[in-house]
């Protein structure tokens, strides 16, 4: 079917280590992917995104990497802080069309 | 610049009563949605409009309905709150998807306000 999912719904990670987030997706028509961060009490933040003509994109700290051979989507942060602990999601849209796909969320715990 | 901002934060409602939430982006976005997200899951899809004045079903549509009067405004109703609907809803807006900017295309994420949360007794 046409679903986002995440591998792992509980990621702990030490502090200053480096963090790295799966997702897995399933419909090969999409062609856009972002990464939302979401702070207990708010909102979904924008963290970065990647066209499906891209296989990596770096921000600050934070890097996507893009497999459409086997449909995985991974979000990669670099010297993980406290202020990292959130829950992660994935999203994809679909290349007719406006709307976003999300997968469940996976939730990072930095450790002192 | 504020963003979206939703109104109420907080509600709780009986079985059967009605309620209006309110979205507004300062953004100039021509695509507003809706969504709700339950525990342990992520978000849903419940309507979400590309214009003013156009509206349209996303994946939980079923229990509420949604106005789009003015391209700033995007209300999501209940007409008959069930527990069932018991959620926090969040609202996001967009520009549009495919942006041209001198031969480059680009795509424009969601902006999400900071939730409803909405209780159903």
């Amino acid at each position: 079917g046409e679903s986002v999912g995440l591998h792992l719904p509980t990621l702990s990670v030490q502090e200053g280590d480096n963090s790295i987030i799966n997702c897995a997706y399933s419909n090969s028509a999409s062609d856009y992917f972002i990464w939302y961060k979401q702070e207990s009490g708010k909102g979904p933040q924008f963290i970065i995104d990647i066209r499906s003509n891209m296989d990596k994109r770096q921000g600050q700290r934070v890097t996507v990497l893009l497999n459409k051979t086997v449909k995985h989507l991974s979000l990669q942060i670099a010297a993980t802080q406290p202020g990292d602990s959130a829950v992660y999601f994935c999203a994809e849209k679909k290349t007719a069309g406006n709307k976003l796909t999300f997968g469940g969320g996976t939730r990072v715990l930095v450790k002192p | 610049n504020a963003g979206v901002t939703q109104t109420p934060k907080f509600r709780v409602l009986k079985t059967g009563q009605s309620m209006t939430l309110l979205c507004a982006q300062d953004m100039n976005h021509e695509y507003m949605y809706w969504y709700r997200q339950d525990p342990g899951m992520g978000l849903r899809l419940i309507h979400y409009s590309v214009g003013e004045g156009t509206t349209a079903k996303g994946e939980v549509p079923d229990g509420y309905n949604v106005s789009r009067l003015k391209k700033q405004n995007f209300l999501l109703g209940l007409e008959s709150a069930a527990p069932s609907q018991t959620s926090v809803y969040f609202c996001a807006s967009s520009s549009n998807w495919v942006f041209r900017d001198r031969g480059r295309i680009s795509n424009q994420p969601q902006h999400f306000g900071d939730g409803t949360r909405l209780s159903i007794l």
